[in-house]
C-alpha cells in the first residue's frame, strides 16, 4: 500500500526564521514520484517540485530547498528566511509508476507571523 | 484565460437540488481529474478522465456524476447530496503519455456547502 505522512499539522514561525516541513512516504514501487504543492488561502494547489525515485540530489530554488532521502523514505521541504506570503497549507504527494493517482498527505499548515 | 478555471467558486445547495460544477483547462492537457478536499482529511481522488474516457472511479456515490464532453471541459453533476458532501472540490489537469511529467495543474476549487 502507498501512504504519505505529514506528521506536522500546523507550524507557526516568526518571519525570517527557517522552517522544515516533514514528509514520510511508503511504497513498494521501485519507480515513483514525489511532489510538493502549496495551497494558499485562495484554494488552488500550486506545484512546487517533482522528484523521481532514482534522483536523490537535493534541490534548491531560491529560499526553498528539498531533501530527498530514500534510506529514510523522507522528502522534507525547507523554507529559508520565511516570509508572511509563505503562509499556506503545504501538501506532499506520491505517485507510483504507471498510474494517474496521487496519494496526498494531510497537509501542514504553515503560519508565518510578522 | 490560462490554466484551470473552475466555476462557481462557491455553491450552497439544498439536499434536493441538482447542480453542476464546471472545470475548463486551457493547457492542452489530455487528462482531467476531480478531487474532494474535506477538512482534516487527505485529498480524495474521485474521477479521472484520460483522452475523454473515464479510467478511474474511486467508489464515489452515484449522487456524483462526472461528464467529460471534450479534453478541455469537465463537469461534476450533483443531485440529492448529503451534508457530509460539503467540501472543496478541486479540478486538475495533466498531460499523460510518454515523456509527460504527470504533474497536475489545479484549479482554485468550488467550495460546496450542502444545507
Amino acid at each position: 500500500a502507498q501512504k504519505v505522512t505529514q506528521a506536522q499539522t500546523e507550524i507557526s514561525v516568526v518571519e525570517k526564521e527557517d522552517v522544515t516541513l516533514d514528509c514520510v512516504y511508503e511504497t513498494r514501487d521501485t519507480t515513483y514520484y514525489l511532489f510538493w504543492y502549496k495551497q494558499p488561502p485562495s484554494g488552488e494547489l500550486v506545484f512546487l517540485i517533482r522528484r523521481n525515485s532514482f534522483d536523490e540530489q537535493n534541490e534548491i530554488s531560491g529560499r526553498y530547498s528539498w531533501n530527498f532521502q530514500k534510506s529514510t523514505s523522507s522528502f522534507n521541504f525547507t523554507i529559508t528566511a520565511s516570509q508572511v506570503v509563505d503562509s499556506a497549507v503545504y501538501f506532499c504527494a506520491l505517485r507510483g509508476s504507471g498510474t494517474y493517482k496521487y496519494i496526498f498527505g494531510t497537509g501542514t499548515r504553515l503560519k508565518v507571523l510578522a | 484565460e490560462t490554466g484551470v478555471t473552475q466555476t462557481p467558486r462557491h455553491l450552497v445547495m439544498g439536499m434536493t437540488n441538482k447542480k453542476s460544477l464546471k472545470c475548463e483547462q486551457h493547457l492542452g492537457h489530455n487528462a482531467m481529474y476531480w478531487y474532494k478536499q474535506s477538512a482534516k482529511k487527505p485529498l480524495e481522488l474521485m474521477f479521472v478522465y484520460s483522452l475523454e474516457e473515464r479510467v478511474e472511479n474511486n467508489s464515489v456515490p452515484s449522487r456524483f456524476s462526472p461528464e467529460c464532453p471534450n479534453s478541455s471541459h469537465l463537469f461534476l453533476h450533483l443531485h440529492t447530496l448529503q451534508p457530509e458532501d460539503s467540501a472543496l472540490y478541486l479540478c486538475a489537469s495533466s498531460q499523460v503519455g510518454q515523456g509527460a511529467g504527470y504533474g497536475y495543474t489545479f484549479g482554485s476549487g468550488t467550495r460546496l456547502t450542502v444545507v
